[in-house]
């Protein structure tokens, strides 16, 4: 049972490139998150979503893009990489989040230079 | 929108010593609210949760938090710390589809 699975762990971009951060999990969940967290900040939700086909935005979208085809895989884009996107950033999942809780994945960590 | 805050950034104990962790939430009503860990250079991982059955929730490796309305907080506790609790610990709350993290406490435990 993987659980949440996020790719790459770690990555170096430099300013003006683009990535995609994958993420998929496997135990049938509508909702799915992205989060980045930066020291002394907490997580940060960047874009939710809450089945396929749905996203919306959460707290902190600029400068990223999702999508969700399926329900097992949530990507998050990052278009013309800042030195500001520098983070990590988690992906989760959940059956009910106000429940439940989160599934996290273990996380990747974005460098721009 | 529910929200929390946690009151310190920064615990140190002693090993053995017992440990709390603060927590404050906003809300006219009863909410979930959730705590979490994080090790060094990990991912997250639920500590315990509340949904309302019992105010005294007890978690994994030993944690406890209780629920007290009338003070609307959500405190962390331990009665004797280990080494291996040195971690950052999230205190989160329901908010619409998603959750609201606190600005986590970083616990430091000292031998």
């Amino acid at each position: 049972n993987a659980g949440v699975t996020q790719t790459p762990k770690f990555r170096i971009l430099k300013i003006g490139q683009s990535m995609t951060l994958q993420c998929t999990q496997d135990m049938n969940h509508n909702y799915m998150y992205w989060y980045r967290q930066d020291p002394g900040m907490g997580l940060k939700l960047i874009y939710y979503s809450v089945g396929a086909g749905i996203t919306d935005k959460g707290e902190v979208p600029n400068g990223y893009n999702v999508s969700r085809s399926t329900t097992e895989d949530f990507p998050l884009r990052l278009e013309l990489a800042a030195p500001s996107q520098t983070s990590v950033y988690f992906c989760a999942s959940s059956f009910n989040p106000g429940g439940d809780g989160y599934t996290f994945g273990s996380g990747t960590r974005l460098t721009v230079v | 929108a529910q929200s929390v805050t946690q009151l310190d950034s920064h615990v140190s104990v002693s090993e053995g010593t017992p440990v709390l962790l603060r927590c404050n939430y906003s809300s006219s009503y009863s909410p979930s609210l959730f705590w979490y860990v994080q090790h060094p250079n990990k991912g997250l991982q639920l500590l315990l949760k509340y949904t309302s059955a019992a105010t005294l929730v007890k978690g994994i490796n030993g944690f406890e938090a209780e629920f007290k309305k009338s003070e609307t907080s959500f405190h962390l506790t331990k009665p004797s710390a280990h080494m291996s609790d040195a971690a950052e610990y999230f205190c989160v709350a329901p908010s619409g589809y998603a959750l609201n993290f606190g600005k986590g406490t970083s616990l430091l435990v000292t031998p």
